[in-house]
């Protein structure tokens, strides 16, 4: 059974500050999606990541996967307010649904 | 382009009462269509998964049961609710091949009173 862990669960940063969001996970996949949701609301793709080394940035969003390691890194940097919300990571697993596996989320927030 | 919708956005039922939610997507034809939950607070949970018309797959057993009448079309639905079907439902399609995100609906909030 894929599962996948993220930690910290709950972030609480300061303005201007740098930190980073980890997203392991137990079995071998390439390939590995961050997504936002803010508030009651859906959830939008941020990162997708499909081999081992990727690095995708987007503003002051950086996320990198390492295969070997099973690790996913989320890193926020000179983080503004508007970054607040909940981040999860996700894993595929080969089968033939292509299902998502997702880690149970990290509640960041950003204060002024 | 193609779009997923999703409805209603938000329901309250009383336990026992019938549910039925319905999603559809425009814009590409044979998606992988999932429905997840998500408890208040809590990650996403997988519920069901269809490859195709009439091909439902479901991660956990429960009280709730999933059709794909059409290629686009997606349903969710339950005979009687309990209290512990409450949650935030979201559909999500992606496209058959490997490599592809998810796209999420905008998510129905139900509440089982």
């Amino acid at each position: 059974e894929l599962k996948v862990e993220q930690n910290p669960l709950f972030l609480s940063m300061q303005e201007g500050k740098n930190y980073t969001i980890y997203c392991n996970y137990s079995t071998t996949s390439d390939r590995l999606y961050w997504y936002r949701q803010d508030p009651g609301k859906s959830l939008e793709s941020l990162f997708v990541l499909l081999s081992n080394g990727a690095v995708k940035q987007e503003g002051r969003l950086m996320a990198s996967l390492d295969t070997k390691a099973r690790l996913s890194t989320l890193h926020i940097t000179a983080a503004v307010h508007d970054l607040s919300a909940t981040y999860f990571c996700a894993v595929d697993l080969y089968n033939a649904g292509n299902m998502l596996t997702f880690g149970g989320g990290t509640r960041l927030m950003v204060k002024p | 382009s193609q779009t997923i919708h999703q409805w209603p956005a938000t329901l309250v039922q009383p336990v026992g009462s019938p549910l039925s939610l319905e999603c559809t997507v425009e814009g590409t034809s044979n998606p992988n269509l999932y429905w997840y939950r998500q408890a208040a607070g809590r990650g996403l949970q997988l519920l069901f998964y269809s490859v195709g018309i009439g091909q439902i797959s479901s991660e956990v057993p429960q009280n709730l049961s999933a059709s794909r009448p059409q290629d686009r079309q997606f349903i969710l639905s339950s005979k009687k609710l309990l209290l512990s079907d409450s949650g935030f439902y979201l559909c999500a399609w992606r496209f058959g091949g490997l490599d592809e995100k998810l796209f999420f609906g905008s998510g129905t909030q139900l509440s089982v009173l």
